[in-house]
């Protein structure tokens, strides 16, 4: 069965600095697809970004942009010149390509940022 | 139609009551899935339906516990003489398969609702 891990319960960035949110995955599939997903606080799940393991690309969505590293089962985000609206919790999630389509979702990562 | 919505947004209950929520994905949307998440934790699979059909349950989805979506279009989550550790978060999702209503993010991207938040006294 496939995991998720978020080893990182919280993380605290000055605005405007740059953070990285870990996130390592165990699966014995060759496709699928990971994701980060923000819930602020009282507010629903929002799609950052997200990430096809058969592209070699690192996806890349304005501030927000990953590092896959397939072969080491990891996929970290980093936001860029951070803001006080990325306050939230960041879950990372994993879905197969084929087998099912439920996402597999780590216990997430509460982001502060000091003003 | 500007995303997925969910009804209520807050439920209070009393322990052996029964409860029924509602979501309306996506319009173009004909995959939908319910999630559950309780405090300080991610969100667990529950169910997921394409069109009318219910093509998987969790294990976390016991007998007290059943969802429909009669016309493919919204679904409804019952759950049947609550318990105290019912009380969570309810998400609902929906995707698309099919081209551009997969939206930015492509095909079968996952887009969730504002969730119903159970309480069981």
């Amino acid at each position: 069965a496939q995991t998720v891990t978020q080893s990182q319960p919280e993380m605290s960035v000055q605005e405007a600095e740059t953070v990285t949110l870990s996130c390592t995955y165990d699966t014995s599939e060759s496709d699928y697809y990971l994701f980060w997903y923000k819930q602020p606080p009282s507010r629903q799940m929002i799609l950052v970004i997200r990430q096809e393991a058969y592209k070699q690309q690192n996806a890349t969505e304005n501030r927000f942009s990953v590092n896959f590293q397939k072969a080491a089962k990891s996929f970290s985000l980093k936001i860029s010149d951070s803001q006080l609206g990325d306050a939230a919790m960041y879950f990372c999630a994993y879905r197969s390509a084929w087998s099912n389509y439920q996402l597999i979702w780590g216990a997430g990562t509460k982001l502060i940022i000091k003003p | 139609d500007t995303g997925v919505s969910q009804d209520p947004r807050h439920k209070i209950t009393k322990r052996g009551q029964n409860v029924t929520f509602r979501c309306d994905p996506i319009s173009e949307h004909n995959r939908l899935y319910w999630y559950r998440q309780t405090l300080g934790q991610g969100p667990e699979f529950l169910t997921y339906f394409q069109n009318e059909a219910q093509l998987e349950k969790s294990r976390l989805l016991s007998d007290r516990f059943s969802a429909e979506r009669p016309k493919g279009s919204f679904s409804t989550l019952e759950i049947q003489r609550t318990e105290q550790g019912d009380s969570a978060m309810y998400l609902c999702a929906s995707s698309s398969v099919a081209g551009l209503a997969g939206g930015h993010f492509g095909t079968d991207t996952q887009y969730f609702g504002p969730g119903t938040r159970l309480t069981v006294l």
